[in-house]
């Protein structure tokens, strides 16, 4: 089946800070989605590409859908205490894995004051 | 008004036990989702419904059945529990694939 490497799988960086994390498949997808868990809740939809070489932004985070639509990543700027949570990566196929979205491993952040 | 909303939020209970989560949608979306969280967060698909209609099964042991009594609602039953059993659950619903609205899940805890 189609599997996401997702990396770094966990980060601890000072506020402030600028935060990287990418995902890399061996298979092709046509969208890429990039999600945010907050601990006790699901996951909320932060960024959704859609196009390969793609970059889109959502306030201090900016995500881009590579060349090859094998891969993708997200950068927050300026992060804040709020920012931690588990970032996920997910892509979404088509022909017979239309509608199935598979997950990164998570890159788990942590945010010093 | 939570969009989607699984209950119960807690579950502990004893191998070989059978036990339900319900799971409901007010977005008026046509599509709804279980997805599985093990230990180390990696999250799966396990269904999804479309208009009541099965259709994604992943590999998932025939003791998880989904039941769907109207579009609206997801209910996954898990008969004979097992210890590797023990994850969180999301209920998910979407009405375009790419936009999936996920409920807080279900933390099962198998003893």
């Amino acid at each position: 089946g189609q599997q996401l490497n997702q990396s770094p799988q966990s980060m601890f960086i000072q506020e402030g800070e600028d935060v990287s994390m990418n995902c890399t498949s061996s298979s092709i997808f046509n969208t890429w989605l990039w999600y945010k868990q907050d601990p006790g809740e699901g996951p909320v939809l932060l960024i959704a590409l859609y196009k390969a070489g793609e970059l889109t932004s959502n306030g201090r985070l900016t995500a881009q859908f590579g060349i090859t639509r094998k891969d993708s990543f997200l950068n927050i700027s300026a992060s804040i205490p709020s920012d931690v949570g588990i970032y996920f990566c997910a892509g979404l196929g088509g022909g017979t894995s239309y509608g199935k979205l598979t997950f990164g491993q998570g890159t788990i952040l942590t945010v010093h004051p | 008004d939570t969009a989607v909303s699984q209950t119960p939020k807690y579950l502990v209970t004893q191998m070989g036990n059978d036990k339900s989560i319900k799971c409901e949608q007010n977005l008026g979306h046509d599509t709804m989702y279980w997805y599985k969280q093990d230990s180390k967060k990696f999250l799966k698909i396990m269904f999804s419904y479309n208009n009541k209609e099965l259709i994604i099964n992943e590999t998932v042991p025939n003791r998880f059945s989904p039941k769907s009594p109207d579009k609206a609602h997801l209910n996954l039953h898990i008969n004979s529990l097992e210890l590797g059993d023990s994850a969180v659950y999301f209920c998910a619903s979407s009405q375009v694939v790419d936009t999936i609205y996920f409920g807080e899940g279900s933390w099962l805890t198998v003893v």
